[in-house]
């Protein structure tokens, strides 16, 4: 069975610094997609990044940028100039297929210092 | 914007009654999915519904049923509420390819007494 880990339960960052949340998984699958969500205190999750198991490249968003590492089975996102709306639980998540659900780690609080 | 709405943001219940959580997509999203968020556990699947009428068990669907009448709609039942069903429950939907963003509901903090 697919499993997402996150070893990190809480973590923080000085506001303008760089943080980076790390998340390991374990799937047999080839071909797949990695996933960050956001989940600020107001409760509403929105995705923050996406990365496709077949492309090569890291993706990125703006100020979010992710490792993935497809042999060590390792996607950790990267947090630059950190800012006080980043303060959130982030959830690393796995998905291979349409009619499955994802599946999530534990996730992060992180949280930012001004 | 794809929106996902719940019923209710916070309910409380006495043990023993029958709840209803509903939650309702209006994107035309094929999946739809019921989680429960407790600290240190992060979200735990209930159930799942890739159609109507279809349902298909999570990882943690004792005391739970759902029912999907209707493409948009996902109802979550609670048959006999009990104290260690308090938690905060998030709905979500997504289209039907692996690749889809799951988007979520705004989450029902519920309190079982």
């Amino acid at each position: 069975a697919q499993t997402v880990t996150q070893s990190q339960p809480e973590m923080s960052v000085q506001e303008a610094e760089t943080v980076t949340l790390s998340c390991t998984y374990d799937t047999s699958e080839s071909d797949y997609y990695l996933f960050w969500y956001k989940q600020p205190p107001s409760r509403q999750m929105i995705l923050v990044i996406r990365q496709e198991a077949y492309k090569q490249q890291n993706a990125t968003e703006n100020r979010f940028s992710v490792n993935f590492q497809k042999a060590a089975k390792s996607f950790s996102l990267k947090i630059s100039d950190s800012q006080l709306g980043d303060a959130a639980m982030y959830f690393c998540a796995y998905s291979y297929s349409g009619n499955t659900p994802l599946v999530f780690g534990k996730g992060t609080r992180l949280s930012v210092i001004a | 914007d794809v929106k996902v709405t719940q019923s209710s943001r916070y309910l409380v219940k006495r043990t023993g009654e029958k709840v209803f959580l509903e939650c309702v997509q209006d994107m035309d999203h094929e999946n739809m999915f019921w989680y429960r968020q407790d600290p240190g556990l992060g979200l735990r699947l209930i159930y799942f519904s890739y159609d109507v009428k279809m349902k298909e068990k999570g990882d943690i669907p004792e005391g739970y049923s759902v029912s999907r009448e209707k493409k948009e709609r996902f109802s979550l039942i609670l048959e006999s509420a009990s104290t260690n069903q308090t938690s905060m429950y998030l709905c979500a939907s997504s289209l039907l390819r692996a690749e889809e963003t799951q988007y979520f509901g705004p989450g029902t903090r519920l309190l079982v007494l």
